[in-house]
C-alpha cells in the first residue's frame, strides 16, 4: 500500500526565515497530496494542495512542489511568521477506485518560528 | 470546514466497553471519513462512506464498524475498547465520493483506562 515519509521531523526557523518540509511517496498510482497545518489541540486545517498534473502552485506566503518523476513533494513557507507554529502533515492520495478518497499522512514536522 | 461538527468532544471508557462517536459534515457535503489520530502521529485512515455505503476501509480490525444515515451524518462504534484505542479520532468531509479536498471536525478525545 501507499506509504509517506516526510522530513525532518522538527525544524526550528528565526522569524522571517523560510521553512522547507518534505515529502516522498512509494505509490506512483497516487494523485493529489494535500498539506495539514495542526495547531495544538485544534483539527487538521488543510492550508494547500496540488494534483499529480501540476508541477507547483503558490498561495501568498506558502508554496508546494510535485515532482512525480522522483515521487516527492514540498511545502515551502517564505517570511515566516510565530503563527505558523503548528505540526504540518502531508499526505498522498493513492488514486485507486477501492480505497474511494483515502489519503495516507506523514508523520508530521513540528515548525517552531522563534522571534 | 467550520461546518464539520464531531460529538462528544472528549470520552473516557474502561477497556472492553463500547463507545459511539457521532459526526455531521458540511452542509452539501456527502461523504464522510473516519481517521484516528494517535497523540504524536498522523490520521490513520479507518473508514470512509459515501451515499449509506462503505467505499473504503483501512487496516483496522473488525472491532471497528461505521455507518452513514440518510442526512449524511455517520457513527464510528468500536467494541470491546483496548488500551490501544486512545486517539482522537477524526471526521472528515467532502463533496463526493472521489472529491479530493477534505474538511476535518474538532475531533473527540478517547481515553481508554
Amino acid at each position: 500500500g501507499e506509504n509517506v515519509e516526510q522530513h525532518p521531523s522538527t525544524l526550528s526557523v528565526q522569524e522571517g526565515d523560510s521553512a522547507v518540509i518534505k515529502c516522498t511517496y512509494s505509490d506512483s498510482a497516487s494523485n493529489y497530496f494535500p498539506w495539514y497545518k495542526q495547531e495544538l489541540g485544534k483539527r487538521p486545517q488543510l492550508i494547500i494542495d496540488i494534483r499529480s498534473n501540476v508541477g507547483e502552485k503558490k498561495d501568498q506566503r506558502i508554496a508546494v512542489t510535485l515532482n512525480k518523476t522522483a515521487k516527492h513533494f514540498s511545502l515551502h513557507i517564505t517570511e515566516t511568521q510565530p503563527e505558523d507554529s503548528a505540526v504540518y502533515f502531508c499526505a498522498a492520495s493513492p488514486g485507486k477506485l477501492k480505497y474511494g478518497n483515502k489519503l495516507v499522512f506523514g508523520a508530521g514536522t513540528i515548525l517552531r518560528v522563534k522571534s | 470546514d467550520a461546518g464539520v461538527t464531531q460529538s462528544p468532544t472528549h470520552l473516557i471508557k474502561t477497556r472492553g466497553q463500547q463507545v459511539t462517536l457521532r459526526c455531521s459534515p458540511i452542509s452539501g457535503h456527502k461523504s464522510v471519513s473516519w481517521y484516528q489520530q494517535v497523540l504524536g502521529q498522523g490520521p490513520q485512515f479507518i473508514f470512509q462512506y459515501y451515499e449509506k455505503e462503505e467505499r473504503g476501509r483501512g487496516n483496522f480490525p473488525d472491532r471497528f464498524s461505521a455507518r452513514q444515515f440518510p442526512n449524511y451524518s455517520s457513527e464510528l462504534n468500536v467494541n470491546a475498547l483496548l488500551l490501544g484505542d486512545s486517539a482522537l479520532y477524526l471526521c472528515a468531509s467532502s463533496p463526493g465520493q472521489y472529491s479530493y479536498e477534505q474538511y476535518f471536525g474538532p475531533g473527540t478525545r478517547l481515553t481508554v483506562t
